[in-house]
C-alpha cells in the first residue's frame, strides 16, 4: 500500500541534543512538508520541499534543518537551538503546488 | 500569511444529530482541505475542495471561494466522528491551518 511512514511514533531526548525525525513516502510525490502542532493550535509549516535537493523555510523554521537527497525521504532535524521542541510533528506529501496533501501518522517528541 | 478561522471551537453532539462546521479564510486560495484528527492522532484527509460541493457518505462539504468560506456538514453523527476537524488552505505551496473544531459525540 502506498503511504507516508513516520518513525518513531514517540521520541524522547535530553535537552541540548539534536534529534532527527524520519519521513518516507512511496507515493512518488514530488513535494514534501513538515508541520508542527502544539495544543490548541493548528498545524504550522516548518519546511517544505518541491523537488529533490531543494527546500524552503516555512513559518517556523528556526531551530530546525532538513535535507532532501532522495525523492522518497525528507528527514527533519530538531536542533538544540529550537527553544521549545516538545510537540507533535507531522510529515506530508503531495504531487505539487495546490495539490491535496497526504499525511503520516506523526511523531510525538518530548524533551526531558 | 492567510488567516484561517474555524467555528465553533468546541461542539458536543448527541449521537444521531447533525452539525455544520465553518471555515473562513482571509485571502484567495488555490487549495482547501478538510481533515479529521481522530482520537489516535491520525490526520485523515476528508475532502479536497477548493470550490464547489462534494459528498462522501454522511459527510459533505461546500466551498464558496468568492466569499472565502467553506462548510463541513456531518449528518447522523456517530461516536467515531469525535476528534478535531481542521480546515487548511493553500496559496502556492504554503498551507495554513485553522485551530480546529473539537467535536465530541456522546452516545
Amino acid at each position: 500500500d502506498g503511504g507516508i511512514t513516520q518513525s518513531p511514533k514517540y521520541l524522547f531526548r535530553k535537552e541540548g541534543q539534536n534529534v532527527t525525525l524520519s519521513c518516507e513516502q512511496n507515493l512518488n510525490h514530488d513535494a514534501m512538508y513538515w508541520y508542527r502542532q502544539d495544543p490548541g493550535q493548528g498545524l504550522r509549516l516548518i519546511y517544505y520541499s518541491q523537488i529533490v535537493n531543494d527546500f524552503q523555510k516555512g513559518d517556523i523554521a528556526e531551530g530546525y534543518s532538513v535535507s532532501r537527497e532522495k525523492k522518497e525521504s525528507f528527514p527533519l532535524t530538531v536542533t538544540s537551538a529550537q527553544k521549545n521542541p516538545t510537540a507533535f510533528y507531522l510529515c506530508a506529501s503531495s504531487w505539487g503546488s495546490g495539490q491535496p496533501q497526504h499525511f503520516g501518522d506523526g511523531t510525538r517528541l518530548s524533551i526531558l | 500569511g492567510i488567516q484561517v478561522e474555524q467555528s465553533p471551537p468546541d461542539l458536543i453532539l448527541q449521537e444521531g444529530a447533525n452539525s455544520t462546521l465553518r471555515c473562513n479564510f482571509s485571502d484567495s486560495v488555490n487549495n482547501l482541505q478538510w481533515f479529521h484528527k481522530n482520537p489516535w492522532g491520525q490526520l485523515i484527509n476528508l475532502f479536497y475542495i477548493p470550490s464547489g460541493t462534494k459528498q462522501n457518505g454522511r459527510l459533505s462539504a461546500t466551498t464558496v471561494a468568492t466569499e472565502r468560506y467553506s462548510l463541513l456538514y456531518i449528518s447522523s453523527s456517530q461516536t467515531t466522528d469525535s476528534g478535531v476537524y481542521f480546515c487548511a488552505v493553500a496559496t502556492g505551496n504554503q498551507f495554513y491551518f485553522g485551530t480546529g473544531t473539537s467535536l465530541t459525540v456522546i452516545p
